[in-house]
């Protein structure tokens, strides 16, 4: 079974800290995602890597950048965390294209304060 | 621009049928998938439609019309652990010769005995 976990369940933070949210995935995956979900407005994209050290932008990438050193882990960075990127944070994983489905992590929930 | 219409919520009985229907209007469609969200827990793939018809699997079938932009999952002998949100979301272009998946804000369903 794949497997996509994220390091954080839960999580609060102060506005203006910088936070990190992990994702690791244990299948190979070339292409992984982060997106954020809140009510009303479905799952949007932040931003998205096909390979190890490239990203590309998503639909709303402000105030937040990415890392991906390895395969495996692709990190999402608030580097001034606001109150409105308080959200519920989940990060996917693909084999190749789009085609496939893609795995999702359980997600984080983030509130900034 | 891209949109993607679900409806917010809906209830049924324990062993009846619903249909969920989805409509978009996308820049470029390589894909329509259903994913199923209980609460809390992360979005897991249901189905795949790239061709026009119906797809069946066990339970829940998933139909696609192109020309139409439409889409609905069909779920039959409700169950209550049925009750979840069910998304909906269009594999389009995207840059760098990629794809996105664009969801729609998802269906909250309740099953009721």
């Amino acid at each position: 079974d794949v497997k996509v976990t994220q390091s954080s369940r839960y999580l609060v933070k102060r506005t203006g800290e910088k936070v990190f949210l992990e994702c690791v995935q244990d299948m190979d995956h070339e292409n992984m995602f982060w997106y954020r979900q809140d009510p009303g407005l479905g799952l949007r994209l932040i931003y998205f890597s096909y390979d190890v050290k490239m990203k590309e932008k998503g639909d709303i990438p402000e105030g937040y950048s990415v890392s991906r050193e390895k395969k495996e882990r692709f990190s999402l960075i608030l580097e001034s965390a606001s109150t409105n990127q308080t959200s519920m944070y989940l990060c996917a994983s693909t084999p190749g294209t789009d085609y496939y489905e893609q795995y999702f992590g359980p997600g984080t929930r983030l509130t900034v304060t | 621009g891209q949109n993607i219409d679900q409806p917010t919520e809906m209830t049924a009985t324990e062993g009846a049928i619903v249909q969920i229907n989805c409509t978009y209007q996308t820049s470029g469609f390589n894909g329509l998938f259903w994913y199923q969200q209980h609460a809390g827990e992360a979005p897991t793939f249901l189905s795949y439609n790239v061709l026009d018809g119906l797809e069946e699997k066990g339970r829940f079938s998933s139909f696609l019309s192109r020309s139409k932009g439409y889409s609905y999952l069909l779920l039959k002998e409700l169950q209550m652990k049925d009750s979840a949100s069910y998304l909906c979301a269009v594999s389009s272009p995207f840059s760098g010769g990629y794809n996105k998946l664009i969801f729609g804000a998802g269906t909250r369903l309740a099953v009721h005995p």
